[in-house]
């Protein structure tokens, strides 16, 4: 079955350190992957997305991520967080026909000043 | 600025009443998308569009109800027979070059008295 994993419900880093978000996918075929952000109260933005080509993937905000086929995961990445990156991160898998995304259960980050 | 517009941001109703939620996009997409939102859980599908005047279930369609005449406009009907309605509700698009790849709207909260 198709499924998208993130190991960790909560992250707390303190603002200027590095971040790592996990992501692991399940899923038949080639996919389409993908980070969205969420500020409370807010819609889902996208970050970043990876169709193919290079494994390593920049987004917007300064976030990276790389898709490593071995290990099906899709880690995000930041070397310096801010204390606006604080929200709820979702890792997403998609397919190339727009059928439905599915969405992972997401990680909430809390920053500290 | 193209965009999704969901309205209203905030709805309360008693039980036993139907609501709709409207969603609107000037994205030229063809695609769009209803998710259910509650803590903990992060996005559930409920019905998708893939063109005008049709739809399909998404995983937990029962309750709700949707139309598509027109290629702007995607509104969810929340029935009475939706037992657990309050939740945030958003709203996605996605156009044909970019699968997958989703523009979510500011979302609405309803609230059931």
């Amino acid at each position: 079955a198709q499924s998208v994993t993130q190991p960790d419900i909560h992250i707390t880093v303190s603002e200027g350190a590095s971040l790592e978000l996990r992501c692991n996918y399940s899923y038949g075929a080639t996919p389409y992957l993908f980070w969205y952000v969420q500020s409370p109260g807010q819609g889902l933005q996208l970050l970043l997305k990876y169709f193919s080509g290079d494994t390593l993937v920049q987004g917007i905000k300064g976030f990276e991520a790389e898709f490593k086929r071995s290990q099906s995961s899709f880690n995000l990445r930041k070397p310096s967080v801010h204390w606006s990156d604080a929200a709820e991160y979702f890792c997403a898998v998609g397919a190339t026909s727009y059928d439905k995304v599915i969405f992972g259960p997401g990680t909430s980050l809390s920053v500290i000043p | 600025d193209g965009g999704i517009t969901q309205s209203p941001k905030y709805l309360f109703r008693k039980e036993g009443q139907n609501v709709t939620l409207s969603c609107e996009q000037n994205l030229n997409h063809d695609a769009m998308y209803w998710y259910r939102q509650d803590p903990g859980q992060g996005l559930r599908l409920i019905y998708y569009s893939q063109i005008v005047n049709d739809f399909q279930k998404g995983d937990i369609a029962e309750g709700y109800s949707v139309s598509r005449e027109k290629k702007e406009s995607f509104p969810l009907t929340v029935t009475s027979a939706q037992k657990n309605p309050t939740a945030f509700y958003l709203c996605a698009s996605s156009g044909r070059v970019t699968a997958g790849e989703l523009f979510f709207g500011e979302g609405s909260r309803l609230t059931v008295l």
